[in-house]
């Protein structure tokens, strides 16, 4: 079982619509969880963090953590065609060992006009 | 300039050639980071580092070298070049052990 794990994509949404990116991880010792974008040809960027069970809003992103269920996921609403990126869904090493974070291979979101 | 920055931004080079990749912070992070992305393997984890002189090994360390004298330098080595490391790497710093990272802008290398 990968370590963390997320649907490969694509994920296409018409514009306006919520985006729903979902990522599951494996080790119950994770306590930070956090989304990055990526578009194509550059680097991650991060978006959103979550450390609690529950929501947490910025904008137009949600994050939404479920400890018990081992679940984060990240609602896009409103989606723009400039949402079009890759997205990544990073855990921190169980009991945090030095720092790393597990990466999932990323959703391939399109948003089409 | 404040940040994170990665040299060169593209890098073409001979099989068994040694290279080496540059990363510098100016935020005087603690963690620094060498990923490389390829299509099917995500990001992996070459190797880290929680302070100056400290570091150790990732997911996929062979073949690689690093060093890290100073807090905010952090250069990759590949020792002797293989076409199987021809990727993307990027490197990223961490203020915290708990936070999220902050990546360069990365360097595509080829291997030929």
């Amino acid at each position: 079982q990968k370590e963390v794990e997320q649907n490969s994509g694509p994920l296409s949404v018409p514009e306006g619509a919520i985006a729903s990116l979902n990522c599951t991880y494996s080790d119950r010792g994770s306590q930070s969880f956090f989304w990055y974008r990526q578009y194509s040809g550059k680097s991650p960027e991060l978006i959103m963090s979550i450390y609690s069970n529950g929501d947490k809003e910025d904008g137009r992103f949600t994050a939404q953590l479920n400890k018990a269920s081992q679940y984060v996921s990240l609602l896009i609403r409103d989606s723009q065609p400039s949402d079009s990126a890759t997205y990544l869904c990073a855990v921190n090493h169980p009991y945090n060992q030095g720092g790393k974070l597990i990466f999932g291979q990323g959703t391939e979101l399109s948003v089409k006009p | 300039d404040a940040g994170i920055t990665q040299s060169p931004r593209y890098k073409i080079t001979e099989t068994g050639r040694q290279v080496t990749l540059m990363c510098h912070q100016t935020w005087s992070h603690s963690y620094m980071f060498w990923y490389r992305q390829d299509l099917g393997h995500g990001l992996r984890l070459i190797y880290y580092s929680a302070a100056a002189d400290i570091t150790d090994k990732g997911e996929v360390p062979d073949g690689y070298v690093v060093s890290r004298s100073k807090t905010e330098n952090f250069p990759l080595t590949l020792e002797s070049a293989t076409r199987s490391q021809t990727s993307v790497y990027f490197c990223a710093s961490s203020g915290a052990g708990a936070g999220g990272y902050t990546f360069g802008s990365g360097t595509r290398l080829t291997v030929v």
